[in-house]
């Protein structure tokens, strides 16, 4: 079973900043955040991980609690093509089942024009 | 970059026939998964291998194999096909396995459906 919750879904207006929550009150020391997104017709793309501090890529921003139990994914400017499902996943540094990963039913953005 | 390459995109088999699934890792990347992914049960893990190796398995049953060569593309073998064996099937690769913090890049899926 997934140990993240996600909202279902959310709206977002083009040109607008998108947040999404993910709750993971359970994650352990060792275990990383990680986003991936899931445009319809194509396979999960990775976004961003981190593990205690906040990180930021090209693509997003990835906000950690300082008790670790929730994160915030923000695409700073949202476009019509970020409309997808968002997965947030917390998963092993080492050994246990940190060799897969275990998606839950994720939060669909819809950016809106 | 080339990512994760996954042939076919689309097939369309009968019952009781066989398929074979191809991979090919981002360059570089050595360990390669395979995940099922139908509507009813989200993605669910198939197989991992690494060195031509299967490292881990999931709760699949034997119909569903694989292997990997030695320039650690992959193919994942289904036989026996079923009406309930149609999914997109993902391969997604990484650098090395067992770490946490190398995230595992995704192909665009196989999408198999079975008449």
């Amino acid at each position: 079973d997934a140990k993240t919750t996600q909202p279902p879904s959310m709206d977002c207006a083009e040109g607008r900043a998108a947040n999404l929550p993910c709750n993971h009150s359970t994650i352990s020391g060792n275990e990383y955040v990680y986003w991936y997104r899931q445009i319809h017709s194509q396979g999960p793309q990775y976004i961003i991980h981190g593990l205690k501090n906040n990180e930021t890529n090209e693509m997003a921003s990835l906000i950690i609690t300082e008790d670790r139990k929730s994160s915030t994914l923000i695409l700073p400017h949202a476009t019509l093509r970020d409309t997808a499902v968002y997965y947030c996943i917390v998963r092993e540094a080492s050994g246990g089942s940190n060799y897969k990963l275990t998606f839950g039913k994720g939060t669909l953005l819809t950016v809106n024009p | 970059k080339a990512g994760v390459t996954q042939t076919p995109r689309y097939l369309i088999k009968t019952r009781g026939q066989q398929v074979t699934l191809s991979c090919s890792p981002i360059s570089g990347h050595r360990s390669v998964s395979w995940y099922q992914q139908t509507p009813g049960q989200g993605l669910q893990f198939l197989f991992e291998y690494f060195s031509e190796t299967q490292r881990n398995k999931g709760n699949f049953p034997g119909r569903f194999s694989g292997r990997q060569f030695s320039n650690s593309r992959s193919e994942m073998n289904v036989s026996t096909l079923e009406l309930g064996d149609s999914a997109l099937y993902l391969c997604a690769s990484s650098l090395e396995p067992g770490s946490g913090n190398q995230p595992q890049h995704f192909g665009d899926g196989t999408r198999l459906s079975i008449l």
